[in-house]
């Protein structure tokens, strides 16, 4: 089993959906979570961390469920610019960072 | 200064040849990460530098070998490798002390292609 498995997408979805990403992870020890973006040959760049508490940021809302070892990601309203693969990372243990395999989504006019 | 710089941006070397990537950032953070990036893949974890030591090295073969020569700097000294190893590759920088959390600030990376 992967220590970070995501949907393996692609999504293609028309402009204004709203498109949900999960995310699980193996080690029940596991510190921190994130979702990143990442843009064809360009670096990740940090979209949220993931709180049990869940955490909001405008059209973007992030759900931590450590008892099922779970992590989602809603996006509302899509814009063609939220085109991008999205990665599930996860602080294993002291900065063993995992990343999970990346969702392609593509958002259509 | 939010950022991490990478040099050089490209890098194309020959399987006998020596180089280094090099990797900066001044948000005095205490953690420094290399990945490595094939197409279409997630980036993969090669080593962490933890306050200047090496905490992490993911069993990354021999040919390459981290330095942390101050906790603004990071190298990686390439040597001897395969073209199997043309990838990109990503440094990161994190520190729980500076920001509260240990969310990751990547640079642009350098591309590399092994001839």
């Amino acid at each position: 089993r992967k220590e970070v498995e995501q949907d393996p997408g692609p999504f293609n979805v028309p402009e204004g959906a709203t498109v949900a990403f999960n995310c699980t992870y193996s080690n029940s020890a596991s510190q921190s979570f994130f979702w990143y973006r990442q843009d064809c040959r360009k670096e990740p760049k940090l979209l949220m961390s993931v709180y049990s508490s869940g955490n909001e940021d405008g059209r973007f809302t992030a759900q931590l469920n450590r008892a099922s070892q779970y992590i989602s990601l809603l996006i509302r309203d899509s814009k063609l610019s939220d085109s991008a693969t999205y990665l599930c990372v996860v602080n294993k243990n002291n900065n063993d960072m995992r990343f999970g395999a990346g969702t392609r989504l593509t958002v259509k006019p | 200064d939010t950022e991490v710089t990478q040099t050089p941006k490209h890098l194309v070397m020959g399987m006998t040849n020596k180089k280094s990537l090099k990797c900066e950032q001044h948000m005095g953070h205490r953690a420094m990460y290399w990945y490595k990036q094939k197409a279409k893949k997630p980036p993969e974890l090669m080593f962490v530098y933890s306050y200047e030591k090496l905490s992490i090295n993911e069993s990354v073969p021999s040919r390459f070998s981290p330095e942390c020569p101050n906790s603004s700097l990071l190298n990686l000294h390439l040597h001897a490798l395969q073209p199997e190893d043309s990838a990109l590759y990503l440094c990161a920088s994190s520190s729980r002390e500076v920001s509260g959390s240990d969310e990751q600030f990547f640079g642009p990376g350098t591309r590399l292609t092994v001839l």
